[in-house]
C-alpha cells in the first residue's frame, strides 16, 4: 500500500516562500503529482515529477527524490490567492493504470 | 466551455433513496474517474473507466454503480443512500491512464451530497 504524509497546515506572509514537504512509502512508483484546491472548489493540477530533480513552473516548483521517497512543492512570492490546500498524490505501479493516491493535503494560509 | 462538468452541484436527500450523479468531459480524454472527498478533505479514488471499460474498482459498497455509456460520460448511481455517504463526489478525466505524463487529471466542480 501507500502511506503519504504531508503537514496539516502552514502559515506564511505575502511575498514569502513556503516549502510543503511530502513523504511517501510505496511498493512501486510511477510519478508524483501536486494539486491545489481552494475551499469549496475542485482540485487543479500544478506539477508532476517522474524523475529525480526539480521541475519549475513559474512561481511553483516541485522536487522529487525517489530514493528517499520525498518530494516538496515550493511556492515563491506568495500571494493572498495562494491560500488553499495543496495535495500530494502518488501514482503507484499497480494493475490499475491511472490510480492516484492522495495525501490529506496541506492547508496554506497566506497572511498580509 | 467547461471541460469536466458534473450535475447536480448539490444533492440533498433522505436515507434509503436512490440517486444519480452525471459527469461529462469535452476534452477528448480516454479515462474518467470518480473520487470521494469526505469531511476531513481526504480525496479517495472510487472507480475509473478507460474507453468505457472499468479499470479501477476500489473497495466501494456495491450500492455504488458506475456506468459509462461512452468515453465522454461517466455516471454514478447510488442505491439505498446512507448517512455515511454524505461527502463531495468529484469526477475527473485524463488523456490516458497508461502513461504518467498523460495522466494529468482534470476535475469537475464536485457534487455535494447530503444524506439526511
Amino acid at each position: 500500500g501507500q502511506n503519504i504524509d504531508q503537514p496539516t497546515e502552514m502559515t506564511a506572509t505575502e511575498g514569502a516562500i513556503v516549502q510543503i514537504n511530502c513523504t511517501y512509502q510505496t511498493s512501486g512508483f510511477n510519478g508524483l503529482f501536486w494539486y491545489q484546491q481552494h475551499a469549496g472548489e475542485a482540485p487543479t493540477f500544478l506539477s508532476y515529477n517522474v524523475l529525480d530533480g526539480l521541475e519549475e513552473k513559474g512561481r511553483f516548483s516541485s522536487f522529487l527524490s525517489r530514493s528517499k521517497g520525498y518530494s516538496y512543492l515550493l511556492l515563491k512570492e506568495l500571494q493572498m490567492k495562494d491560500s488553499a490546500s495543496y495535495l500530494c498524490a502518488v501514482s503507484p505501479i499497480t494493475d490499475s493504470w491511472g490510480k492516484l493516491q492522495f495525501g490529506a493535503g496541506t492547508q496554506v494560509v497566506v497572511t498580509p | 466551455d467547461t471541460a469536466v462538468s458534473q450535475t447536480p452541484k448539490y444533492l440533498v436527500t433522505q436515507m434509503g433513496n436512490d440517486k444519480s450523479i452525471k459527469c461529462e468531459q469535452n476534452l477528448g480524454h480516454d479515462t474518467m474517474y470518480w473520487y470521494k472527498q469526505d469531511s476531513k478533505k481526504f480525496l479517495k479514488i472510487m472507480f475509473s473507466y478507460n474507453n468505457k471499460e472499468l479499470i479501477i474498482n476500489e473497495t466501494v459498497p456495491n450500492r455504488f454503480s458506475p456506468k459509462s455509456p461512452d468515453k465522454a460520460h461517466l455516471n454514478l448511481h447510488i442505491n439505498s443512500l446512507e448517512l455515511g455517504d454524505s461527502a463531495v463526489y468529484f469526477c475527473a478525466s485524463s488523456h490516458s491512464a497508461a502513461l504518467v505524463a498523460k495522466n494529468i487529471q482534470y476535475f469537475g466542480a464536485g457534487t455535494r451530497l447530503s444524506v439526511l
